[in-house]
């Protein structure tokens, strides 16, 4: 069956760290690239990072930058986010989605999401 | 990073109406714009890539149209299934960007 399960979500406290995985199955793990992008409570989507297949292309949004990495075991054919420094608007429903290129093609398998809490 | 913005944010319809949302990117995009479809606690599934092509699998009521800045995905024959909200995202740049979103609800 070709999915993708997230995990790792979780309640934190302002400052502290987590680290989510997005595991893969079903299809060629390694020929895709990969992304997580989130969604506040009520609100719309946000692009988060996406990493290139082989992990030679990366890249975040701005206001994760420093705090956030993305990284990837095509061997484990999963995902990664460790996310530190964690904020109260870090609080979001975490997706990872798969996309064969980048630029030419949008995401087209997503996770159910995993839930990250921010809150003291 | 490229603002994506759709309209209207909210839309009341009936079944069997078609409705038409719109897509509008803060820079020119060519055909690099993908629509959405969400329903509540669930992911997104994907409609429509590079403006107008439909995934396989998705019903032939949807269509997307548009390039460059201005875009629209239309509904036509709206059916209970199609009450969710509908995301654009452009994919044109390595920053993705997504619409607000339009939340297409029973009238």
């Amino acid at each position: 069956q070709v999915q993708l399960v997230e995990s790792g979500g979780g309640l934190v406290k302002p400052g502290g760290s987590l680290r989510l995985s997005c595991a893969a199955s079903g299809f060629s793990f390694s020929d895709y690239y990969m992304s997580w992008i989130r969604q506040a409570p009520g609100k719309g989507l946000e692009w988060v990072s996406y990493i290139s297949s082989s992990s030679s292309s990366i890249d975040y949004v701005d206001s994760v930058k420093g705090r956030f990495t993305i990284s990837r075991d095509n061997a484990k054919n999963s995902l990664y986010l460790q996310m530190n420094s964690l904020r109260a608007e870090d609080t979001a429903v975490y997706y990872c989605a798969r996309s064969l290129e980048w630029l030419t093609l949008p995401a087209d398998l997503w996770g159910q999401g995993t839930l990250v809490t921010v809150s003291s | 990073d490229i603002q994506m913005t759709q309209s209207p944010s909210t839309l009341s319809a009936s079944i069997g109406d078609t409705v038409t949302i719109t897509c509008r990117a803060s820079q020119r995009i060519s055909s690099w714009l993908a629509w959405y479809q969400q329903k509540p606690g669930k992911a997104p599934k994907l409609l429509i890539s590079k403006a107008s092509s439909l995934k396989s699998g998705v019903p032939s009521r949807f269509s997307g149209r548009g390039s460059g800045t201005d875009f629209t995905l239309t509904i036509s024959n709206l059916q209970p299934d199609d009450f969710a909200t509908y995301y654009c995202q452009q994919y044109n740049t390595y920053s993705w960007t997504f619409g607000q979103g339009t939340k297409v609800e029973i009238k």
